[in-house]
């Protein structure tokens, strides 16, 4: 089972300032790994897929990069609107994993 | 907009089964591998099963190996999982998912408890 690690855990931010989320897998998953957003209450939304595709709708301060094992999630410009859970996903080999989220709060 | 909504959730004896359904609509199901995952309160997701867009193919985790069963119903534009065995640890909100997980239900909460 590739096992997928975040960083860090829980960012307190402001406003505008830039955040950057890393997941590391613990073996090679190419670029089969998908940032999501949840919020209290709801359900994950998709933000990232593919390392680097943006999904329909996501405002464009969101963007992915890396391949292979490490993979980073930028937040430009951050908004109050972004507090909220981020988790990493990996569907390059059964049982599919998540990472264990980062908690953003917006002081 | 694609839509897809969970319904079969409650509460169930340890030993229980229930059927989840996922109606979905704005999208058409049989282009797409379909998903189901499980959110623990609390907890990251987890994925449990997934099927190919004409069901030939099915993956499942280990832990729902053998009591879990996705299924899938083209002409209807709808997912389903037969859940067996239950036990206290499979507590959690389910989710379908289409496209992988491009699309998430708003979820069923299935409470397994004596």
């Amino acid at each position: 089972e590739i096992v997928l690690t975040q960083s860090p855990d829980f960012q307190s931010v402001t406003p505008k300032e830039k955040v950057t989320i890393t997941c590391r897998a613990s073996q090679s998953i190419g670029n089969k790994l998908h940032w999501y957003q949840q919020k209290p209450d709801q359900s994950p939304r998709l933000l990232i897929k593919y390392t680097s595709q943006s999904f329909s709708g996501v405002p464009s301060r969101f963007s992915g990069s890396g391949s292979g094992t490490d993979f980073t999630l930028t937040i430009n410009s951050l908004e109050a609107e972004d507090a909220a859970t981020y988790f990493c996903h990996q569907s390059s080999s059964v049982p599919q994993t998540f990472g264990q989220g980062t908690r953003l709060e917006i002081k | 907009d694609v839509e897809l909504v969970e319904a079969g959730g409650g509460l169930v004896q340890p030993g229980g089964s229930l059927r989840l359904s996922c109606a979905v609509s704005g999208l058409s199901i049989s282009a797409y591998w379909m998903t189901w995952a499980r959110q623990a309160r609390g907890k990251r997701p987890e994925w449990l099963a997934s099927i190919k867009q004409d069901g030939s193919e099915k993956n499942y985790v280990d832990s729902v190996k053998g009591r879990f069963t996705i299924s899938r119903d083209n002409d209807r534009n709808s997912l389903y999982l037969e859940m067996n065995r239950l036990r206290v640890e499979d507590t959690a909100v389910y989710y379908c998912g289409a496209a992988g997980l491009d699309y998430w239900g708003r979820g069923a909460l299935v409470t397994v408890s004596s």
